[in-house]
């Protein structure tokens, strides 16, 4: 069975630092990976994805990750940090046949200081 | 385009009383999923359906859970008898399921929160 693990349930960054999320995978063979993000009261929304190809992936608000198959990792990076930025960060993957086994990470919370 | 309803967005209901929650998914999109949040925790998949077909509800407790989607459209999930267990955020998300779900973005709605008194 599949499972993920975020390194860290809370990170504290200053504005304009450097924003890193770990993520890491267990599976038998490489599955597809996501970074969701949810704003208080909101639903998920898709940050970036990994299903093939080049495996530095880049998405949307200037975050990127990078697919790691030797460390089973994918974490998300983004270069300055800005207060709108803070959330929590959930990390996902799922196999690459029908069915799926969507499986979340529990999560990080991400908090941008002045 | 809108997005996915859910409805209602807040429900408080005494434990062992019966809920129903509603979700629409984004038109045209086929595959549909059910998770729940539980506090603190990544949302965990209850079912999923691929038009009106279920394709995994593994994770589904069967003996007071029940979810159907008729027309392969709407999507009901319902608990009965609720647990004070089951107080958590229920999620309803939409695929076009261009390849049956799998490597797709899935689009979230708000959420219903339940809480279970």
């Amino acid at each position: 069975a599949q499972s993920v693990t975020q390194l860290g349930s809370h990170v504290s960054v200053s504005e304009g630092a450097l924003v890193l999320l770990r993520c890491n995978y267990s599976s038998s063979v490489p599955p597809y990976l996501f970074w969701y993000v949810q704003y208080p009261n909101q639903g998920l929304q898709l940050l970036l994805k990994y299903t093939t190809g080049a495996t530095l992936v880049k998405g949307i608000n200037g975050f990127e990750a990078e697919f790691k198959k030797s460390e089973t990792s994918f974490h998300l990076t983004k270069p300055s940090a800005h207060m709108s930025d803070a959330a929590e960060y959930f990390c996902a993957v799922s196999d690459r046949n029908y069915g799926q086994n969507f499986v979340f990470g529990p999560g990080t919370r991400l908090s941008v200081l002045p | 385009e809108a997005g996915v309803a859910q409805s209602p967005r807040y429900k408080i209901i005494e434990k062992r009383q019966s809920v129903a929650f509603w979700c629409n998914p984004i038109s045209g999109h086929a595959t549909l999923y059910w998770y729940q949040q539980i506090l603190g925790q990544g949302p965990k998949l209850l079912i999923q359906f691929q038009n009106n077909g279920v394709v995994d509800d593994s994770q589904l407790p069967k003996d007071r859970f029940s979810a159907e989607r008729l027309k392969g459209v709407d999507s009901t999930l319902k608990i009965q008898p609720a647990k004070l267990e089951d107080s958590a955020v229920y999620l309803c998300a939409s695929s076009p399921s261009r390849t049956s779900g799998v490597g797709e973005t899935q689009y979230f709605g708000p959420g219903t929160r339940l809480l279970v008194l």
